[in-house]
């Protein structure tokens, strides 16, 4: 079965700083890894996601994640953050096999901007 | 490309009645759609994966008789809620994947489901 901790429940950052966000997971097999984020009462946007190659993985509004297979991790960073980044974010896996596109969430990390 | 949406965004009910919460992939087929459910403050739980044509499987602990989902057309799928009570209350969000991206999936900006 597959699991993803994301390490901090709240980062608080001020506005232009840069920021971290991070996640690990654990799986069996080889893995599919996504960053979504969540504005308040709305669903999940991806942002970026790791299939294979570069592992190093750039998404939108500035946002790029690198994959460390021997950490198991994927942390989502951005040199500099705006007001408008403040949200809830999520780092989900996705196995292959028969469970093939099904997602399993971290808990979340909520990102506050402060000007 | 790859728009989900869910139709009601809101929907209030008395005790003991049923709710039909629609998702649809606006611009291309879904071959499959998820179902989740979201409580405040915490993270997505899966509830049940539909497949067009086909019976929806559902994850453990998540009652088929209660969560009613059918997934008629490649790009509607419905998730009715019956006989609701207020532990049912809670966001439900779908989500969509597709020929071509099935390895990504496109979520819906979800249903706020209040039942009093």
């Amino acid at each position: 079965a597959q699991s993803v901790t994301q390490l901090d429940s709240q980062v608080p950052v001020f506005e232009e700083a840069p920021v971290e966000l991070r996640c690990n997971y654990s799986s069996s097999v080889s893995v599919y890894l996504f960053w979504y984020v969540q504005y308040p009462n709305q669903g999940l946007q991806l942002l970026l996601k790791y299939l294979s190659g570069s592992t190093l993985v750039k998404g939108i509004n500035g946002f790029e994640a690198e994959f460390n297979k021997s950490q198991t991790s994927f942390h989502l960073r951005k040199p500099s953050v705006h007001i408008s980044d403040t949200a809830e974010y999520f780092c989900a896996v996705s196995e292959g096999g028969t469970s093939y596109g099904k997602l399993t969430f971290g808990q979340g990390t909520i990102l506050t901007v402060h000007p | 490309g790859a728009v989900v949406s869910q139709h009601p965004s809101r929907v209030i009910c008395k005790s003991g009645t049923s709710v039909k919460i629609e998702c649809r992939s606006l611009d291309f087929q879904a071959t499959t759609m998820f179902w989740y459910r979201q409580f405040p403050k915490q993270s997505l739980m899966l509830m049940a994966t539909s497949n067009e044509g086909s019976k929806a499987t559902y994850e453990q602990g998540v009652e088929k008789d209660k969560f009613l989902i059918n997934h008629a057309s490649l790009t509607l799928s419905t998730l009715t809620v019956t006989s609701a009570h207020p532990e049912d209350s809670s966001f439900y969000i779908c989500s969509a994947r597709g020929w071509g991206f099935t390895d990504t999936q496109y979520f819906g900006p979800g249903t706020r489901l209040t039942v009093l």
